[in-house]
């Protein structure tokens, strides 16, 4: 099966830098990339996603490149701010396309990023 | 803006008990999951349901786990005999037309 793998487990960042948070995927089939932030006790809260037919999406301070040869995907965040700070989870799945099918997501281990004012 | 809904959000049990977690996914979508997070690890999947049926399951989802759709708006989630490593935040998501996951606020289960 699916296997995410997620990097760095911890990012402090001073306030107005940027932050950067990658994942790695096995397998070749997957589609759809999401990542989520969860603020403490919250649910998981979808920020961005990229499907597999685009390198690069953005939007506002958040994007996400994708790179499907090397299987492995990234979050930047520019400008951070406090209330950025959260643990944020990529995630990886197979979706949509002809038979309609949506797997379930698998989750990286997540990133504790902490915005120091 | 519509939201998946969860109830209660704090279960707590006792070894051995019965659990019923409950779901309202956003009206009109088809696809329903729930997942578990143990305190300080990653989301992992149990289960997802489509058409009044399971469509897949993950090794967690043994045969202590059910889940149903009792009628329009409701999808639970039953675990049998709660045991100590059951204790986790669950979470029940729903499927939007763009295949992004909505989450649930989650139901914190606490066995004892």
């Amino acid at each position: 099966g699916e296997n995410v793998e997620q990097h760095p487990s911890t990012l402090s960042v001073q306030e107005g830098d940027s932050a950067v948070i990658k994942c790695t995927y096995s397998d070749s089939a997957s589609n759809y990339f999401p990542w989520y932030k969860q603020e403490l006790g919250k649910r998981p809260q979808l920020i961005i996603d990229i499907r597999s037919n685009v390198g690069e999406k953005k939007d506002q301070r958040i994007a996400v490149t994708l790179n499907k040869t090397a299987k492995h995907f990234s979050l930047h965040i520019t400008e951070t701010q406090p209330e950025d700070s959260a643990v944020y989870f990529c995630a990886a799945s197979m979706g949509g396309g002809s038979s309609g099918s949506a797997r379930q997501l698998t989750f990286g281990s997540g990133t504790q990023l902490t915005v120091l004012p | 803006e519509p939201e998946v809904t969860q109830t209660p959000s704090h279960q707590v049990t006792q070894m051995g008990q019965e659990v019923i977690l409950r779901c309202v996914p956003i009206s009109n979508h088809l696809y329903f999951y729930w997942y578990r997070q143990i305190l300080g690890q990653k989301v992992e999947f149990l289960v997802s349901f489509y058409n009044n049926e399971i469509s897949e399951k993950s090794e967690i989802f043994d045969d202590q786990f059910s889940v149903e759709r009792p009628d329009g708006s409701n999808f639970t989630l039953k675990i049998r005999s709660t045991k100590l490593e059951d204790s986790a935040m669950y979470f029940c998501a729903s499927l939007g037309p763009m295949y992004e996951q909505f989450f649930g606020p989650g139901t914190r289960l606490t066995v004892l």
